[in-house]
């Protein structure tokens, strides 16, 4: 069974780094193939990718964002971490954690059950 | 402003059908058969409905059905049930990016 948690501050003031952690079970991201990524979702709005790590390092980004964003992850831990730089009100969202395939070209098919980051001074 | 584009809202009554629609371009939708779609309900994470334009995950109720015309694809949901109110998003792979895109949702309304 395959399982994904967001971890992370609830609250980030602006101008703040904020580092959210998915921790995953039910598959590992040595697996040739797997991904896993971060979709966000402000409040009433719709959903838009940041970035996926696959099972060999490679690493995507939103274009829009790609200058704030780093992605990483610690297969030993069954972890991947996102950190976004220079944190907006704008950025108050809703952050998924997502589990994808490189078959699948991006589509996820499961997902964290999501983390409320609000961003406010 | 999101790449593809769909209605804001759509209704249907109980047991009638409606269909959902998501334009794109030949750089998306049209281009290639990955298209998903993701049903939303408050509060709660998106659920994978159909992925590569007409498949249906394990355990997802056949009366949810995707399709393709050109740049526009389409979702389909047959026997509306008050269950199936919720926020669809469609998604596509895109040449114009590492990373598929969104359209920009969907409310369904079961009257």
């Amino acid at each position: 069974q395959i399982t994904l948690k967001e971890s992370g501050p609830t609250l980030v003031k602006p101008t703040q780094t904020l580092t959210l952690t998915c921790t995953f079970s039910g598959f590992s991201l040595s697996t040739s193939g797997v991904g896993v990524g971060w979709i966000r979702q402000p409040p009433g709005k719709a959903l838009e990718w940041l970035a996926l790590i696959y099972w060999d390092d490679d690493k995507r980004y939103s274009p829009s964002l790609k200058s704030r964003l780093t992605i990483t992850k610690d297969t030993s831990k069954n972890q991947v971490v996102l950190t976004m730089t220079n944190m907006d009100p704008v950025d108050t969202a809703t952050y998924y954690c997502a589990h994808s395939t490189i078959a699948a070209a991006g589509t996820v098919d499961y997902w964290g059950q999501g983390t409320l980051v609000t961003v406010s001074s | 402003q999101s790449a593809l584009t769909q209605p804001a809202s759509v209704s249907g009554s109980p047991g009638q059908s409606i269909t959902i629609s998501c334009t794109g371009t030949s750089s998306d939708v049209g281009g290639y058969n990955y298209v998903s779609w993701y049903q939303q309900h408050p509060g709660k994470a998106p659920k994978l409905m159909i992925y590569d334009v007409s498949n249906r995950p394990s355990g997802v109720s056949n009366r949810f059905s995707g399709s393709k015309s050109g740049n526009t694809a389409s979702l389909t949901i047959s026997g509306l049930q008050a269950e199936d109110e919720a926020d669809y998003y469609c998604s596509s792979y895109t040449s114009s990016s590492t990373l598929e895109v969104f359209g920009g949702g969907t409310k369904l309304t079961v009257l």
